[in-house]
């Protein structure tokens, strides 16, 4: 089983600022996903992130609010960017070539 | 394209006993898998079981099981001898490709509760 490190684990942020949140995996994984759960919801897929490409976005979801970086096959971070509080939700990403497992979650609040 | 249903927002059940969670799916894939995790009020997510769509046995890992009737679309997960901590929310999801990685689609969940 993967072994999937998330940080920060919570965060309190002002509005119009941008946070940054970083995903380590214990193995090479090809893809890594990035997940967003709005309070009371279930988890809706934001984007997909390869490494050496750009990341594939779902609908309703663009490059400019929520920019992907993939360096390397151990590692992505997902930037929730000039935030406004309904951006207020827990922020996951997952990663498994066969099961899927997740990390622990960004608890994003914003003010 | 790819619809879970959980029927069940909320569901309640007696220290120790046996309890099912419904799931039902709608996929035109022939290849996919499904699972079940657990979000505890802490907002991780859990793993709990997976079930391919060409496995001919039902997944079992410990106290979970889960009913797969693929005719009926459903992938109920059975939680034999509830305890206490398995009060969370659960979600059933499911996976169009083998290849696919992590690229769930979830249900809406249901919340478990556990009374001793």
């Amino acid at each position: 089983s993967a072994v999937i490190s998330q940080k920060p684990s919570r965060d309190i942020c002002q509005r119009g600022t941008s946070l940054t949140i970083q995903c380590q995996v214990d193995s090479q994984v090809t893809m890594m996903f990035w997940y967003r759960q709005q309070p009371g919801q279930s988890l809706t897929l934001i984007a997909t992130a390869n490494q050496g490409s750009e990341a594939t976005y779902e609908s309703g979801f663009v490059i400019d609010k929520f920019p992907i970086s993939r360096p390397n096959l151990t590692f992505s971070t997902l930037t929730v960017s000039n935030m406004s509080p309904e951006d207020s939700s827990i922020y996951l990403c997952s990663a498994g070539t066969f099961e899927a497992f997740f990390g622990q979650g960004t608890r994003l609040t914003v003010v | 394209a790819q619809k879970i249903t959980q029927t069940q927002p909320g569901m309640f059940v007696q220290e120790k006993e046996a309890v099912t969670l419904d799931c039902t799916y709608d996929t035109s894939d022939q290849s996919y898998g499904l699972f079940w995790y657990k979000q505890p009020s802490s907002g991780e997510m859990i793993f709990l079981i997976y079930q391919g769509s060409y496995d001919e046995q039902n997944a079992t890992e410990g106290r979970y099981s889960l009913n797969f009737q693929k005719a009926r679309k459903s992938a109920n997960l059975v939680i034999s001898a509830s305890q206490l901590g398995d009060s969370a929310m659960y979600f059933c999801a499911m996976r169009a490709k083998e290849t696919s990685g992590s690229r769930l689609t979830f249900g809406e969940g249901t919340q478990l509760t556990v009374n001793p």
